[in-house]
């Protein structure tokens, strides 16, 4: 089966770094994803990770392990609009995303 | 280009009532997805497709119907509506499978249905 575990809410200050891991247990890894979601809006794609390390776009950053099967998001000089939900996601290899149940994350002035 | 469009909006259905929602993309992606997602449950595939005339279940399949006649539609039907199906509803759409960069997932603004 398919496992993915992310906790489920962060807070953090505006103009702060916060970090949202994500660990999975798939049968197969074909790609790790994270998407952002405000509420009442749809997810948007942020990053992806195929291979172990980091990549850097902008404010936002992803690492992976395939090995401990562990990622993480890093946020850095938060903003309020960054406070959304943070989905991680797996591609197993079977044409589909499996979804994390998501990191609500609250960026207070 | 509009990407992934959903219609309706929002809905309002009685128990037993039946209903189709439709999913439009002007990508030209080859894969579609149906997810419903609930608070505290994160987003289950209800249903996928990975071409024209193809569909597949997804992790909660039952009580929900798809068919894609067309590459850009997707539809998602409730032949009869049961309270549990309140949720909000989206789909999605990627390039093709193969690599990150193109199983991407682009998602369609979401359809709140309720079923009383």
């Amino acid at each position: 089966g398919q496992n993915i575990d992310q906790p489920t809410e962060m807070t953090a200050t505006e103009g702060a770094i916060v970090q949202i891991n994500c660990t999975y247990q798939t049968s197969g890894f074909n790609g790790l994803f994270w998407y952002q979601q405000h509420a009442g809006e749809a997810p948007t794609f942020l990053s992806y990770n195929v291979l172990d390390g980091l990549e850097e776009k902008g404010r936002f950053s992803s690492f992976l392990s395939r090995s401990k099967g562990y990622s993480y998001l890093l946020l850095k000089e938060l903003q309020m609009k960054d406070s959304a939900s943070y989905l991680c996601a797996v591609n197993s290899g079977y044409s589909t995303l499996t979804f994390g149940k998501g990191t609500m994350l609250l960026v207070s002035p | 280009n509009a990407g992934v469009t959903q219609t309706p909006k929002f809905r309002v259905l009685k128990t037993g009532q039946s209903m189709t929602l439709l999913c439009a993309q002007d990508m030209n992606h080859e894969y579609m997805y149906w997810y419903r997602q609930d608070p505290g449950m994160g987003l289950r595939l209800i249903h996928y497709s990975v071409g024209e005339g193809t569909t597949a279940k997804g992790e909660v399949p039952d009580g929900y119907n798809v068919s894609r006649l067309k590459k850009q539609n997707f539809l998602l039907g409730l032949e009869s509506a049961a309270p549990s199906q309140t949720s909000v509803y989206f789909c999605a759409s990627s390039f093709r499978e193969g690599h990150p960069s193109t199983d991407t997932q682009y998602f369609g603004p979401g359809t709140r249905l309720t079923v009383l």
